[in-house]
């Protein structure tokens, strides 16, 4: 079946420096790719997305890229805070799929202070 | 605006046993879904309504699984019997009726622990 990949697992930087995490979807006809942030206890909540007639999208400290034609896409997180610390997934969307949303296995993040 | 609430946030059965988790969503989403998020994996669709009727339940272990949206509002899922690898994290999300794609919009999720 269709699925998304994520890489790394967990992922651990200094404050300050960057964090880069990597998604590719097997799913050719998927059009919208979220990435949602996951504090401890709560629910994911979104925070940069993407559709498929973009390249790239930036918002402050955080940028999504898209390369549709490897089905490759990023988060990109500079000046990393401690309070990026959490768990990030990725998601592609099919509006026309059986799986409406499919999402990645999430990455750890920690920022060291 | 309110969240998406559900409820109760944790709930510990033995196995063979039920449970029962509520969702009532942002007032206005026509679009509800409930996900099952075990522990260091992302969230699994199980059912996703629109209104009152179900969009897809591909993913539903139907023969445990149940769930409802009987006035197009809220839902509740139930797991009837419940078995060790059901422990897990049920999420429900909700999102705007006609928005062909769109953000998520999730509550904070029942933790499941079936000893």
């Amino acid at each position: 079946g269709e699925n998304v990949e994520q890489h790394p697992s967990t992922l651990s930087v200094q404050e300050g420096d960057s964090a880069v995490i990597k998604c590719t979807y097997s799913d050719s006809a998927s059009n919208y790719f979220p990435w949602y942030k996951q504090e401890l206890g709560k629910g994911p909540q979104l925070i940069i997305d993407i559709r498929s007639n973009v390249g790239e999208k930036k918002d402050q400290r955080i940028a999504v890229t898209l390369n549709k034609t490897a089905k490759h896409f990023s988060l990109h997180i500079t000046e990393t805070q401690p309070e990026d610390s959490a768990v990030y997934f990725c998601a592609a969307y099919n509006p026309s799929g059986t799986y409406k949303y499919i999402f990645g296995t999430g990455t750890r993040l920690k920022v060291l202070a | 605006e309110a969240g998406v609430a559900q409820s109760p946030r944790y709930k510990i059965i033995e196995k063979r046993q039920s449970v029962a988790f509520w969702c009532n969503p942002i007032s206005g989403h026509a679009t509800l879904y409930w996900y099952q998020q075990i522990l260091g994996q992302g969230p699994k669709l199980l059912i996703q309504f629109q209104n009152n009727g179900v969009v897809d339940d591909s993913q539903l272990p139907k023969d445990r699984f149940s769930a409802e949206r009987l006035k197009g509002v809220d839902s509740t899922l139930k797991i009837q019997p419940a078995k060790l690898e059901d422990s897990a994290v049920y999420l429900c999300a909700s999102s705007p009726v006609g928005r062909n794609t769109g953000e998520l919009f999730f509550g904070e999720g029942s933790r499941l622990t079936v000893l």
